[in-house]
Parts: C-alpha cells; sequence; structure tokens
C-alpha cells in the first residue's frame, strides 16, 4: 500500500503565498511523477501541474503560469507545491498524487482576508 | 475537453450504471494505448483509480466496474450498483500532457 502524506491545512491572506509538501514515506520513485491536483468547495478536479521525479523538469496548467512552482528535495524525498499571489479563488483542496494514481490525504488551503 | 454525461444519477442497488465521457480529441497513443482512466471520489476522501488505459481495473477494484470504448467516446458500467459505489465519477485524460484534464464529474447516488 502507498502512502502519500500531504502537509496540514493552511490559512492565508490575498497576495501571499502558499507552499504544502508531499512525501511518500518508502517509495521510490524511478519514473513516476507527482502531480498537483486541486479542488474548489464543491466543485471537480482541476490539474495544477507535475514535476518529474528527479525534480529537473516541470509543468503546469496554463492558468497557472508565473504563479506556481513546484519542487523536489531529493534529500528528504519531500515534493513541494508554491503558489503565489493567492486570492480567494484558491481556495480548495489540494492534492499531490503519484502519477495520478496513489493520492494524498488533501491539504485544505482557504484564502480569505 | 472531456464531456461526462450525465451530471447525475440515481439508481437502484443491484441495477447497472453507465456513464458516458467524450473527449475532444482521439485518446489512442501510437503505442496502441488509450490514455482514459476513471476515478471514484467517494464523500470526504480523495479520488481513486478505478480504470486505467481505457479498460484495466486497477489492483483491488470489483469486477462489477468495467471501462469501454474507443478514440473519443468512453463508458464506464457498473453491472450492479451497491452502496458504497456512492461518490462522483471523473474521467480523466492524460494523452496530452499537459494538461492532464478531468471530466466534469458524475454524482452517483442510491435511490
Amino acid at each position: 500500500q502507498v502512502q502519500v502524506v500531504q502537509s496540514g491545512a493552511e490559512v492565508k491572506k490575498p497576495g501571499a503565498s502558499l507552499k504544502v509538501s508531499c512525501k511518500a514515506p518508502g517509495y521510490t520513485f524511478t519514473k513516476q511523477y507527482m502531480h498537483w491536483v486541486r479542488q474548489a468547495p464543491g466543485q471537480g478536479l482541476e490539474w495544477v501541474g507535475l514535476i518529474s521525479p528527479g525534480g529537473g523538469s516541470a509543468a503546469n496548467e496554463q492558468k497557472f503560469q508565473g504563479r506556481v512552482t513546484m519542487t523536489r528535495d531529493t534529500s528528504t524525498n519531500t515534493f513541494y507545491m508554491e503558489l503565489s499571489s493567492l486570492r480567494a479563488e484558491d481556495t480548495a483542496v489540494y492534492y499531490c498524487a503519484i502519477d495520478v494514481v496513489y493520492w494524498g490525504q488533501g491539504t485544505l488551503v482557504t484564502v480569505s482576508s | 475537453v472531456m464531456t461526462q454525461t450525465p451530471l447525475s444519477l440515481s439508481v437502484t442497488p443491484g441495477q447497472p450504471a453507465s456513464i458516458s465521457c467524450k473527449s475532444s480529441q482521439s485518446l489512442l497513443h501510437s503505442d496502441g494505448k488509450t490514455l482514459l482512466s476513471w476515478y471514484l471520489q467517494k464523500p470526504g476522501q480523495p479520488p481513486q483509480l478505478l480504470i486505467y488505459e481505457l479498460s484495466n481495473r486497477f489492483s483491488g477494484v470489483p469486477d462489477r466496474f468495467s471501462g469501454s470504448g474507443s478514440g473519443t467516446d468512453f463508458t464506464l458500467k457498473i453491472s450492479r450498483v451497491e452502496a458504497e459505489d456512492v461518490g462522483v465519477y471523473y474521467c480523466m485524460q492524460s494523452i496530452q500532457v499537459p494538461p492532464v484534464t478531468f471530466g466534469q464529474g458524475t454524482r452517483l447516488e442510491i435511490k
């Protein structure tokens, strides 16, 4: 059973930045990509982006261009998704998912003044 | 663009259910695989993979779930709906990455 563990819920003010972490204890990444997906309250799934296993390559949905940064710390085998210039519409549960197969539990992010 | 129909359905336990997903482009890869997946998101949980590459059931998925279709038209079928099948079903394409795209979701409830 592959376990994917994300960081806890966050409350942010508009204009601030967010950094969500994601780990898969004991999982060995070879060719698998880490995807980030978000889900606004009561809404469907929205793909944010992905990062390669080595962290050297990333791609994101066009609407997040310039605001999202995805990284991997190979020393701790932890993946990060950073989203800047937050607005109320960024309020959502953010998921990481290995190859969109194994999903984390989700991180609730609330953007509110 | 991935378009699912219906957006909701109500099914009596033991009866079949079917969800359609249409893609704006062919999902047939040059290697012969069709890059269409199906997920179920149960209330309060992350999505869980049911079907990958059109018709392959993921580990532990009951055989009452099946995926079919070709090119741009796809179907998820549940042969006999059970109470635990309640939730929102999503199709997802991964032939053109980025981006990965999901359908709008289909909510299944039990009558």
